[in-house]
């Protein structure tokens, strides 16, 4: 059973343009988190999302950040107009229930620079 | 405002010395606290802590929590090279159907053969 797969694992995007960022929930799980890790700093919560459906984005920044996770295919996590302060490491959780944390499974990240 | 705060940031050791990690949080409506080994890669599960006292044990990993001094304690003993990681301490909290997982800043250990 693959775990949680992120794509690309490394993205260099200049100013001013976009990323899109892919996550693949573990296979089964439905419900699906971002988070963002700026360097030497923990984890942030930036939205969750079941199928089709925002439920949280209490994280996310109001502007230029949007998250989607269709009836079929990936997560997205699209980042419009980058800054160099989007520089990050982002990460990807799913989990077969609701919200209990523990069952929560992390991909592997995609690393952002934008230059 | 929700605040989980890990000390130190940073530890350096010697292979076979054992560390303590602490975590202190101050959130409403706690519900867990999580410890996670990060590598380079995504976060890895270590400890779920619900109740104060109890001392869970994972090999040379154990943690605890105390609910009254909103704090947890993660202990390596006879640690390892392989033990060098971030750890990360994570809170849940929030009423249910709404919870939140709040992380920490993480200590960075490194263990020196």
């Amino acid at each position: 059973n693959a775990g949680v797969m992120q794509n690309p694992r490394h993205l260099v995007r200049r100013r001013g343009q976009e990323a899109r960022l892919r996550c693949s929930p573990m296979k089964g799980h439905s419900h699906v988190y971002w988070y963002r890790q700026l360097p030497e700093e923990g984890l942030k919560f930036m939205v969750y999302l079941q199928k089709e459906n925002i439920i949280d984005e209490s994280g996310m920044p109001k502007e230029r950040f949007s998250a989607e996770f269709p009836k079929e295919g990936p997560s997205i996590l699209r980042i419009q107009q980058v800054v160099r302060g989007d520089s990050a490491a982002y990460f990807c959780a799913s989990s077969l229930f609701g919200r209990a944390s523990y069952e929560q499974y992390f991909g592997p990240g995609t690393r952002l620079t934008v230059t | 405002e929700d605040k989980v705060v890990q000390s130190p940031l940073s530890l350096v050791v010697h292979e076979g010395d054992t560390v303590t990690l602490n975590c202190s949080y101050e959130v409403t409506n706690f519900r867990s606290l999580l410890w996670y080994k990060q590598e380079k890669k995504a976060p890895t599960f270590l400890f779920m802590l619900t109740s104060s006292g109890i001392e869970k044990k994972s090999g040379r990993l154990s943690s605890i929590l105390d609910k009254k001094e909103l704090f947890s304690i993660l202990n390596i003993t006879a640690t390892q090279t392989g033990d060098s990681a971030v750890y990360l301490c994570a809170v849940e909290w929030g009423i249910q159907g709404a919870q939140k997982l709040v992380f920490g800043q993480g200590t960075r250990l490194t263990i020196n053969p």
